[in-house]
């Protein structure tokens, strides 16, 4: 089965620091890739996803991820977070053929610090 | 739309308590999943219902059972809780038309403290 690896458990950042949290995930085959966001106190939610077409894509709220399938990366990015960023992360994986077997890494939670 | 909804919200058990977490959607999605959350472990994927009347086992099953009601409604039962369930406990549904990247939504939570 697939799984998930988030590198980064904690990560502190000032506003208009540049972000990337890492996420690597095994499985041979065809993948989809999500990440999602649970703001405190909120519902997780889907931030953006992946599953075909532009390796480039655009979530919410300035958000865009990078599906590079040579190193089974799908790494997450803001150019400019601000203190609203404040969240944990959770990078996601399925395979087409079984959507329902969604498998999540650990999360990595975002500070930013006004 | 309330869209995924669960209670309670926070419960406390004695070990080899049992109790029933409800999860109800209004989204008309077919496809319903539960999940535990845990510190350093992010979400796992306990049974999921692809449809009315199914159900499958995910990543965690042992010690849980479920029941698909209804289209809307899918509950996760602990007949026997144990302190290891321990865990925050997320429901989610999808429309489970098998589009790729099929969105899931979540609902709040509920907090289970077994002691």
């Amino acid at each position: 089965a697939q799984s998930v690896s988030q590198h980064n458990h904690h990560v502190i950042l000032s506003e208009a620091a540049s972000l990337e949290l890492g996420c690597n995930y095994s499985y041979g085959g065809t993948v989809n890739l999500f990440w999602y966001v649970q703001y405190p106190g909120q519902h997780l939610q889907l931030l953006l996803k992946y599953f075909s077409g532009d390796p480039l894509v655009k979530g919410i709220k300035g958000f865009e991820a990078e599906f590079i399938k040579s190193k089974f990366s799908f790494n997450l990015r803001k150019p400019s977070v601000q203190w609203s960023d404040t969240a944990e992360y959770f990078c996601a994986v399925n395979a087409p053929y079984n959507n329902n077997d969604m498998r999540f890494g650990a999360g990595t939670r975002l500070t930013v610090k006004p | 739309n309330a869209g995924v909804t669960q209670t309670p919200k926070f419960q406390v058990l004695k070990t080899g308590q049992s109790m029933t977490l409800q999860c109800a959607q209004d989204m008309n999605h077919n496809s319903m999943y539960w999940y535990r959350q845990d510190p350093g472990m992010g979400l796992r994927l306990i049974y999921y219902s692809a449809s009315e009347g199914t159900t499958d086992k995910g990543e965690v099953p042992n010690g849980y059972n479920v029941s698909r009601l209804n289209k809307r409604e899918f509950s996760l039962r602990l007949e026997s809780a144990a302190p290891s369930q321990t865990s925050v406990y997320f429901c989610a549904s999808s429309d489970g038309q098998g589009s790729n990247g099929e969105t899931q939504y979540f609902g709040p939570g509920t907090r289970l403290l077994v002691l």
